[in-house]
């Protein structure tokens, strides 16, 4: 099982530019979930999926961010238009039966 | 009040000492409690599940008080390797109903030192 696989590993972009982050979930997770990750407010929870539909997107923190999940296999997030604020890692995670969570290795998101 | 609190550290200690983490949660709906670790600039990975009658994984020890709504962490004879951010989970339902999500506490890092 590759687990949960992330796209890109590393982003640097301008401000006021497109920032499209991309997630495999594991193969057969019915639920997916979107975190930002930086050291002020540590991990938080953007949305999530069950069964490629948004339960929750209370945590989306504006607009500018947009999340899909168009098959049960891939799932992006969205960010338009970045701004220096938004530069923190984000992770993706997937979840089957048991409540447990697999992580995906985070993208790390820069902008100038 | 967080949703899930934990102090922050960091807790410096030696190998071969034993320390402990805290952590409490605002949701007495809770029903499912986890630790997990996270190594500097790495996912976070599961470390243990959190049971109401307590459970031991070798050197770890996992404690659940829900009247006072709170969690610990016990582990014996640190190594080296045992150098981590530890993060406390809890689930919480959310209002769709039948569905939960994981909310994290911000961390507490250790650091062992020889």
């Amino acid at each position: 099982d590759a687990g949960v696989i992330q796209s890109p590993r590393h982003e640097v972009t301008e401000m006021g530019q497109e920032v499209t982050l991309r997630c495999k979930p594991i193969s057969g997770h019915n639920s997916l979930f979107w975190y930002r990750q930086t050291m002020m407010r540590g991990l938080e929870l953007l949305i999530y999926f069950n069964n490629n539909v948004p339960i929750d997107d209370s945590g989306m923190p504006e607009d500018r961010f947009s999340a899909k999940m168009p098959n049960a296999s891939f799932s992006t997030l969205k960010i338009q238009p970045s701004e220096p604020r938004d530069s923190a890692v984000y992770f993706c995670a997937s979840s089957g039966t048991s409540y447990g969570y697999t992580f995906g290795s985070g993208t790390r998101l820069t902008v100038v | 009040r967080k949703e899930v609190e934990q102090d922050p550290g960091p807790f410096n200690v030696p190998e071969g000492a034993t320390v402990a983490f805290n952590c409490t949660y605002s949701n007495s709906a809770s029903q499912s409690f986890f630790w997990y670790r996270q190594d500097c600039r790495k996912e976070p990975k599961l470390l243990m599940s959190v049971y109401s009658s307590g459970n031991e994984d070798g050197r770890f020890t996992a404690q659940l008080n829900r009247a006072s709504q709170y969690i610990s962490l016990l582990i014996r004879d640190s190594k080296l390797s045992d150098s981590a951010t530890y993060l406390c989970v809890v689930n919480f339902p959310t209002l769709a109903g039948g569905y939960n999500k994981l909310i994290f506490g911000a961390g507490t890092r250790l650091a062992v030192h020889p």
